[in-house]
């Protein structure tokens, strides 16, 4: 079945703890997106890539980074000097980066500073 | 700058009614997707329905239909008959052209189907 993962489903940080959560897609697609969701709120954009080497930051790029080496693989790391990194963190890819192509995404994962 | 606004927090209708779910956006783009997702409690957003700038009939796919009224900006999703798996926070969101392509997110209205 062709679809999009991310693991794990639950992170744990510790201050001062780089993180990196995974997001492997099987779609084809060329672009991929990171976002993250606060309780009750709406998804922000953090990172994006359109193509292979390629990635433009969002809207709240601070304290992230990114890689895309491959075509399927679009990882995040989460680094210490991201203050609040406590939210819900979902994957997404699209055939391309324009306006008429669907998102799809994956199943998430949670991030918890202890 | 592009924006969604979905003024209904939480809507509570009764099983095998029909809702409609409000979308109000603003974007000075010629050319943009009006997407609605679907997000159950385990945290996955699933597409539901895509509806184009240039669309002249509004978008349906099974029980869910886009009531599109491009004059007024407004994007609302309509489910029939609903269900009680329906229950979920519903997202409008929507991307431009000119270098406005990210998915812009409303904050989401919570529906629960009553049985």
């Amino acid at each position: 079945d062709g679809g999009i993962t991310q693991s794990p489903k639950y992170l744990f940080r510790k201050e001062g703890q780089n993180v990196t959560l995974s997001c492997e897609q099987n779609l084809n697609h060329d672009a991929m997106y990171w976002y993250r969701q606060d309780p009750g709120q709406g998804l922000r954009l953090i990172y994006y890539s359109q193509i292979v080497n390629d990635f433009q930051k969002g809207d709240i790029a601070e304290g992230y980074s990114v890689s895309r080496e491959k075509k399927e693989s679009f990882p995040l790391t989460v680094t210490s000097a991201q203050k609040n990194p406590t939210a819900f963190y979902l994957c997404a890819s699209s055939v391309a980066a324009v306006y008429q192509e669907t998102q799809y995404f994956g199943p998430g994962t949670r991030l918890l500073v202890l | 700058a592009q924006k969604i606004t979905q003024t209904q927090p939480g809507m509570f209708v009764q099983e095998k009614e029909a809702v409609t779910l409000d979308c109000t956006y603003d974007t000075s783009d010629p050319s943009y997707g009006l997407f609605w997702y679907k997000q159950p409690s385990s945290g996955e957003m699933i597409f539901l329905i895509y509806q184009g700038s240039y669309d002249q009939q509004n978008a349906t796919e099974g029980r869910y239909s886009l009531n599109f009224q491009k004059a007024r900006k407004s994007a609302n999703l309509v489910i029939s008959a609903s269900q009680l798996g329906d229950s979920a926070m519903y997202f409008c969101a929507m991307r431009g052209s000119l270098g406005n392509e990210k998915l812009t997110f409303g904050t989401g209205t919570r529906l629960t189907i009553i049985p």
